[in-house]
């Protein structure tokens, strides 16, 4: 069974501080990983994208892949209260590429 | 930006009812996918669509649930006779290359009563 794991959370950081959302997977060979933002009752919104091991910035959001590990992670810095969402990690494992597997997501509150 | 769009945002249907989901992904992309998520539960693939025919599907893709492209446009999701269980936001997605994660339409929520 491929799993994606994610703390729930909820998670509170206050206003300016960095988010750390975390994530592991299952499958060793693994090749691609998505980071989605999904809001209450709206459809997800891709934010990151990895695919190799090291760090990957836009903007605010910094992604991290570990491969040995089995880890990605997101860090959200300089948090706005409009970055309060659902942080949903998403998997592409090996020999589909075109199926993605989501972690439960981990519920973001940013606090004024 | 381009959108995924799909149609209706609610449809409340009875037991047993055939009901059918309609998108239309972005226009120069290639793969369709539909999804769904349960409230309060994680997203779930459904199946993916690629040069007319079903490239994947889940376990919960069985043979209540159909796709279609009837015209150049359009990506449909049929359930022949929908269960209470079926109750569930369904994302309809496409990409231009699945490798680089998908655009969401921004769903149809489905009640089956």
């Amino acid at each position: 069974q491929k799993e994606v794991e994610q703390n729930s959370g909820p998670l509170s950081v206050p206003e300016g501080a960095i988010a750390s959302l975390n994530c592991t997977y299952s499958d060793r060979g693994s090749q691609s990983f998505f980071w989605y933002r999904q809001y209450s009752g709206k459809s997800p919104e891709l934010i990151m994208s990895i695919y190799s091991n090291g760090d990957k910035e836009d903007g605010r959001f910094t992604a991290q892949l570990n491969k040995a590990s089995q880890y990605v992670s997101l860090l959200i810095r300089d948090s706005q209260p409009s970055d309060s969402a659902t942080y949903l990690c998403a998997v592409a494992y090996s020999g589909s590429a075109r199926q993605l597997t989501f972690g439960s997501g981990t519920q973001l509150t940013v606090l004024p | 930006e381009p959108e995924v769009t799909q149609t209706p945002s609610h449809q409340v249907t009875q037991m047993g009812q055939e009901v059918i989901l309609r998108c239309v992904p972005i226009s120069n992309h290639l793969y369709f996918y539909w999804y769904r998520q349960i409230l309060g539960q994680k997203v779930e693939f459904l199946v993916s669509f690629y040069n007319n025919e079903i490239s994947e599907k889940s376990e919960i893709f069985d043979d209540q649930f159909s796709v279609e492209r009837p015209d150049g446009s359009n990506f449909t999701l049929k359930i022949r006779s929908t269960k209470l269980e079926d109750s569930a936001m369904y994302f309809c997605a496409s990409s231009g290359d699945g490798a680089y994660g998908y655009t969401f339409g921004s769903g149809t929520r489905l009640t089956v009563v």
